[in-house]
């Protein structure tokens, strides 16, 4: 099946510093990426869209400038949490379509971030 | 909007027991619907799908049937087992576009 790869798997910085974090699809191309954050026993929350070559679409109330998005190819998009605070850490996953799918997605297996 | 509404958990259940958890949604089309599942320490993982009225999607001994009528894609299983422990997302997706996850349910299954 379809993979859908992040890294770092978890990470911890402290306050002020920016980390990014890459989400990758191993064995097919996605031209439309998705960012969520995961908060402790809730569902996901969709943080914005990442559309390969072009600048990404930002949900309701996310803040484009703390949170950059990059999708520089078929195969790889990158989420900067930039100057994060304690109340970034979360869990962030990342989910790919395939090109020429049904609206199925495959989701990376989620990247925690701590903030001291 | 669209919106997925499922039913809260948690889930406790013996091995071998039957399970359903509820799931039901509004959406203004008809919309493809979805469930994944999160095992501990990973990512989402999709269960299975169904993309019209009265399908039924099956993977793992799981199943859901697309109700038009009920508006609902309630997850099923005859005999529950500990490794089936996880949280069960329901969600739906038009093609091309976002998915709209249901909070989740959290299942734990005791020997």
């Amino acid at each position: 099946g379809a993979v859908v790869s992040q890294h770092p798997s978890w990470v911890i910085c402290k306050s002020g510093t920016s980390v990014k974090i890459e989400c990758r699809s191993l064995d097919f191309q996605a031209t439309t990426m998705f960012w969520y954050r995961q908060f402790p026993k809730q569902s996901l929350m969709l943080m914005a869209t990442s559309n390969e070559g072009s600048k990404a679409t930002y949900e309701q109330g996310v803040e484009k400038d703390k949170f950059l998005i990059n999708h520089a190819s078929l195969t790889l998009s990158t989420l900067t949490v930039t100057s994060a605070h304690p109340e970034d850490s979360s869990f962030y996953i990342c989910s790919a379509r395939p090109v020429g799918g049904h609206g199925e997605l495959f989701f990376g297996e989620g990247s925690r971030l701590t903030v001291l | 909007g669209d919106s997925v509404t499922q039913m809260e958990g948690p889930v406790t259940l013996s091995e071998e027991a039957f399970l359903t958890i509820n799931c039901t949604y509004t959406a203004t089309g008809y919309p493809s619907l979805f469930w994944y599942v999160q095992y501990p320490g990973e990512g989402l993982q999709l269960l299975l799908k169904a993309t019209k009225a009265d399908d039924k999607g099956s993977n793992k001994g799981f199943e859901a049937t697309y109700r038009k009528e009920t508006t609902s894609f309630h997850l099923e299983k005859g005999s529950v087992q500990v490794s089936d422990s996880a949280v069960y997302f329901c969600a739906l997706s038009y093609p091309e576009e976002k998915l709209t996850f249901g909070t989740g349910t959290r299942l734990t299954i005791i020997p």
